[in-house]
């Protein structure tokens, strides 16, 4: 079936240092699926950080950035420097059929000031 | 902003009893769904609905079950709840992409 496996957390990062949560899928119903990170900041509700539906494409939003590499099957998330903003829980996920998604098991993120 | 609104936040209840919460959406979508978050952050689907055609994943257990008055309006019953079905519920809405609402923590004791 079709799946997704994320960077275990959690993660610590020190203020200004480089970030990158590896993202790896699995499709089998479907053979280039959408591509999504979806983030939780505390205290809120999961929002779409940023998306891919084209193999080969590179989506970015706030500073970070994601790869579509289908030889790979990986979507992993970077950023050169990270804020203590970006601290939250991230998630990596796939669409199988029109807006179903499927999710890692997603990554908490520390920022150290 | 949310654009998914789903009421209580929190809920506890004792095993056996019936819960529901509900969902709307402003978003004028026409597809809905409902995720659960488990103990270990898993987040799966469980239900989407689109156009009074439900779509369940084959491994929600039958006692619950979807309710929706219109396309805005997405809800979830549980009829008798287990300890295993503390989670936190996720209400979603999608057209192009998917909006999920904060979520209802649900405490089975």
């Amino acid at each position: 079936g079709d799946s997704v496996t994320q960077t275990e957390g959690p993660v610590t990062v020190s203020e200004s240092e480089s970030l990158i949560i590896n993202c790896t899928y699995s499709a089998t119903s479907i053979a280039y699926p959408n591509l999504f990170w979806y983030v939780r900041y505390p205290g809120e509700g999961l929002q779409l950080l940023l998306k891919v539906i084209t193999a080969g494409q590179k989506g970015s939003s706030r500073g970070f950035e994601a790869t579509y590499n289908k030889e790979t099957t990986s979507f992993h998330l970077q950023k050169a420097s990270v804020q203590e903003s970006d601290s939250a829980v991230y998630y990596c996920a796939l669409d199988y059929n029109q807006g179903k998604l499927i999710f890692g098991q997603g990554t908490k993120l520390s920022i150290k000031p | 902003e949310t654009a998914v609104f789903q009421t209580p936040n929190y809920h506890v209840t004792q095993v056996g009893n019936e819960v529901s919460f509900n969902c709307k959406q402003t978003l004028g979508h026409d597809t809905m769904y409902w995720y659960k978050q488990d103990s270990k952050k898993l987040l799966k689907i469980m239900f989407s609905y689109n156009n009074k055609q439900l779509i369940v994943n084959e491994t929600v257990p039958r006692r619950f079950s979807p309710q929706s008055s219109d396309k805005a309006h997405l809800n979830l019953r549980i009829k008798s709840v287990e300890p295993e079905d503390s989670a936190v519920y996720l209400c979603a809405s999608s057209f192009t992409e998917v909006f999920f609402g904060k979520g209802t923590r649900l405490t089975v004791v």
